[in-house]
């Protein structure tokens, strides 16, 4: 059974950048067929796409957030991270990492995510 | 960009259907895919490609997708469905993953 676990500081100061690592068990990052994707949720709000990697490094970005976001992959530990700079209030949330599978190139969906974390930005 | 537009809320007592809808411009033409997510956990896929179930979703969670509306529809409605719902599709023109904004269903 595929399983993701997110793993980074739960506590992120203003204007600093947030990392957090996604840890791939059960299964190949280089994996055909799948991306590998962040999501965020604020306390109380909707889910909001981040970003999206193929094992290959070819990324797609949320264009509200592409300035501030990069994301990696790294295949020989099977982990994926997200680094979000300038991070501000706004930027807390909780942080999921999900695989996505790309069922054609018009269709894709997140079929397995992690537990999430909690990043709180504050000084 | 592509949007998707979600009721905030459904109310539905138990044993009842629940139908929670999901608009977007010519939705009919993607694949629609659904969530459900309980307080403090993550979100579970409950349908997708419009209408198809992942092992062990159980039968009463049903989708359509059609014109510029897709919808969920959970049948005889338990306590334990009442759940946030999101509806999501990917959106080819812009490569990028849209969500709706999300539906809380409630079961009275």
């Amino acid at each position: 059974q595929l399983q993701l676990q997110e793993s980074g500081p739960g506590l992120v100061k203003p204007s600093e950048t947030l990392s957090l690592t996604c840890t791939v068990s059960g299964g190949s990052i280089s994996s055909s067929s799948y991306y590998w994707g962040w999501i965020r949720q604020p306390p109380g709000k909707g889910l909001e796409w981040i970003g999206s990697i193929y094992y290959s490094g070819s990324t797609y970005y949320n264009p509200s957030l592409k300035s501030r976001v990069t994301i990696s992959v790294d295949t020989s530990k099977n982990q994926f991270s997200l680094k979000l700079s300038s991070v501000t209030a706004a930027d807390t949330a909780v942080y999921y990492c999900a695989r996505l599978w790309v069922v054609t190139a018009i269709n894709a969906l997140f079929d397995y995510w992690g537990q999430g974390t909690l990043v709180t930005v504050s000084s | 960009s592509y949007v998707l537009t979600q009721p905030p809320s459904v109310s539905v007592a138990p044993g009842q259907t629940a139908r929670i809808t999901c608009g977007g411009n010519n939705i009919g033409s993607k694949s629609v895919h659904w969530y459900q997510q309980k307080p403090g956990q993550a979100p579970v896929l409950v349908v997708y490609d419009d209408s198809d179930r992942p092992s062990g979703i159980p039968e009463r969670f049903s989708g359509s997708n059609s014109g510029n509306t897709a919808t969920l529809t959970i049948s005889r409605v338990e306590a334990g469905d009442e759940a946030d719902y999101y509806c999501q599709v990917w959106d080819s023109s812009s490569d990028q993953v849209v969500f709706g904004g999300g539906t809380k269903l409630t079961v009275l």
